[in-house]
This record gives C-alpha cells, sequence and structure tokens, in this order.
C-alpha cells in the first residue's frame, strides 16, 4: 500500500517561496510507472493540477504555473518536493501530492497524500 | 487547455437513489477520463478510470460510460456514504484538468 505524506510551512509570506516536500513509502519513487504529482485546492474551490515528476527527473508542469514552479525528486530518501516562487493570496490553497500511475495507456491519480493547507499571508 | 464542464453542479437525492453525472469535454479525449470522490477535508479517491473501469475495491453501484466529449457518472443505489463532490478529470492532454465538481448533497 502506498502512502504519501506532505510536509512544509502552512503559512509563507507574499512574494516568497512555497515549498513543500513528499514523502513516499510503500513503494519506490523509482517505479517506472509512476509520476509524481502535486495538485492544488484552494478553499471551496475545485482541484488543480500543478506538475508531476518522474524518477529520472522529467517533469511536466501546468503552463498556468509553469514560470513559478520547479519540482524535484530524491531517489535516495523517496522523496519529491514542490517550490512554488513569488507567491500570492491566491496560491493559498491545500496541496496535495498524488502519484500519477500509468499502464497500458491508462493513467490516473491512485494514491493522494492528506493534503496541507498552505496559507499565503503577511 | 482542455475544458471540462460538470452538470449539474449541486444535486440532492435520497438513500437508494439512482443519480447520474454528466461530464462534458472542450475537445476529444477518446476515453481518457477519471472520475473520483471527494468527502470534506478528505483527498479525493480514485473510482472509474478509463471512462468506464472500476477501480479495485470500489463497489460495482458506481459506474462511468462515454468517449470522445461526453461521459456518464452513475450511482445505481446511493448509500449514506456517497455524499460526497464528484470530479471527473482528463488526461488526453496536457495540462490535467478536472472538472469543477459536483457536490451531491442528502435531500
Amino acid at each position: 500500500q502506498v502512502q504519501l505524506q506532505e510536509s512544509g510551512p502552512g503559512l509563507v509570506k507574499p512574494s516568497e517561496t512555497l515549498s513543500l516536500t513528499c514523502t513516499v513509502s510503500g513503494g519506490p519513487v523509482s517505479s517506472t510507472s509512476s509520476y509524481w504529482s502535486w495538485i492544488r485546492q484552494p478553499p471551496g474551490k475545485g482541484l488543480e493540477w500543478i506538475s508531476y515528476i518522474y524518477y529520472n527527473s522529467r517533469t511536466g508542469y501546468n503552463p498556468s504555473l509553469k514560470s513559478r514552479v520547479a519540482t524535484s525528486v530524491d531517489t535516495s530518501k523517496n522523496q519529491f518536493s514542490l517550490k512554488l516562487t513569488s507567491v500570492t493570496a491566491a496560491d493559498t490553497a491545500v496541496y496535495y501530492c498524488a502519484r500519477y500511475y500509468c499502464t497500458g495507456g491508462s493513467c490516473a491519480f491512485d494514491y493522494w497524500g492528506q493534503g496541507t493547507l498552505v496559507t499565503v499571508s503577511s | 487547455d482542455i475544458q471540462m464542464t460538470q452538470s449539474p453542479s449541486s444535486l440532492s437525492a435520497s438513500v437508494g437513489d439512482k443519480v447520474t453525472i454528466t461530464c462534458q469535454a472542450s475537445q476529444d479525449t477518446s476515453n481518457y477520463l477519471n472520475w473520483y470522490q471527494q468527502k470534506p477535508g478528505k483527498a479525493p479517491k480514485l473510482l472509474i478510470y478509463d471512462a468506464s473501469n472500476l477501480q479495485t475495491g470500489v463497489p460495482s453501484r458506481f459506474s462511468g460510460s462515454g468517449s470522445g466529449t461526453d461521459f456518464t457518472f452513475s450511482i445505481s443505489s446511493l448509500q449514506p456514504e456517497d455524499f460526497a463532490t464528484y470530479y471527473c478529470q482528463q488526461f488526453a492532454n496536457l495540462p490535467y484538468t478536472f472538472g469543477q465538481g459536483t457536490k451531491l448533497e442528502i435531500k
């Protein structure tokens, strides 16, 4: 059973950088079928995919955030991370890490972390 | 970006009812469409993948159909634990996008 756990500050000041880490257990981030993703959800709103990273550091980003987002993976720690720069109040959201699992042309977010609320405020 | 439009945005129903939610894509997504359930304060849970395949462990009262731009999600006989918000999600093209959600409430 794969488990994911987000960690990082719950409060970030405007214009600063939001940094989160997702620790994966129950399976390796080096899995060739897994793309490790970040998804966010502003309070009371819907889901927005942010990015994915593959074990070899190949990445995919939402164009709406691409200029401010960076992701990395650490296979030795079985973790992957998100950095979002120049944050504003609009970046206040619950941030989820999730496994995007692909097999035989079929892909889905099948395991999710519990989510962590990040508030942007001075 | 492919826009996903769900209908209705909210729905009131009773235990035992059959409910149907639709999801329309702004362009052809073949069958690259998943459905998730989200309860308050919890992460989404995958229910249906590839438009019509039931994820392991998900009760058979949940079902999905469709291809191209029009998709349907149904619950055949509502149970108390089914009251939640449901999202469709396409993976035909980047960026992966979700519908705005359908909140299913108890009548």
